[in-house]
């Protein structure tokens, strides 16, 4: 069965750039999409297909691919962007990558 | 605003059956795909099935295939999960998802619902 790999976690100051990968075999063919989940609540959709962000979220958030790894960018840090985020694709069904926490220091 | 609302969990023993709904509302529900997805206590995110638009058309993850089957009922605005043979590893928050564009495969799922939550155990 098709892997996403993750780091387990990632740590920024505030006012930093986070930088979250997702990391799979032949991963440039497939749409990768991120989700943000904070404690408690239920996933929220951040990037879809790359890098077209989802409605609502701000342009701090964006998406990149280069070889095979995806990469979720958030600039400017805040500590409101605290939680965890999954990549997504779908290979033989959907699959979600391990998750990242990101601490905000 | 697109809503998605389960219901449906609850504690139940191994071997057993559960039912899961989701109400969707605000959204033409019969032209998205939907799906469900899990996540076992402390865990990362795990999809189970995933119905098409109309119901033709279904999948699922080989951990539940042939146990679980997904279904939707379009004149009630339904999904549901029908779940059999329930093992403890089957323990988790079950969450209702929206296809973002419509029917397509290779979607992202833009609306959550709050999830159900499934213990089994005895």
């Amino acid at each position: 069965s098709y892997v996403l790999t993750q780091p387990p976690s990632v740590s920024v100051a505030p006012g930093q750039t986070a930088k979250i990968t997702c990391g799979g075999n032949n991963l440039g063919s497939y749409s990768v999409h991120w989700y943000q989940q904070k404690p408690g609540q239920a996933p929220v959709l951040v990037i879809s297909d790359d890098s077209t962000r989802a409605s609502g979220i701000p342009k701090r958030f964006s998406g990149s691919y280069s070889g095979s790894t995806a990469t979720l960018t958030i600039s400017r840090v805040e500590a409101g962007d605290e939680a965890d985020y999954y990549c997504q694709v779908w290979v033989g069904g959907g699959v979600f990558g391990g998750g990242t926490k990101l601490t905000v220091l | 605003e697109a809503h998605l609302v389960e219901s449906g969990g609850g504690l139940v023993q191994p071997g057993g059956s559960l039912r899961l709904s989701c109400a969707a509302s605000g959204f033409d529900f019969n032209r998205f795909a939907m799906s469900w997805v899990r996540q076992a206590p402390g865990k990362g995110l795990e999809w189970v099935s995933s119905i098409s638009a109309r119901g033709g058309g279904t999948d699922y993850a080989d951990s539940v295939q042939g146990r679980f089957t997904i279904s939707r009922d379009n004149s009630k605005n339904a999904v549901y999960l029908q779940m059999k043979s329930l093992r403890a590893d089957d323990t988790a928050l079950y969450y209702c998802a929206k296809y973002n564009l419509g029917d397509e495969g290779g979607d992202a799922f833009n609306i959550w619902g709050q999830g159900t939550m499934v213990t089994v155990s005895s």
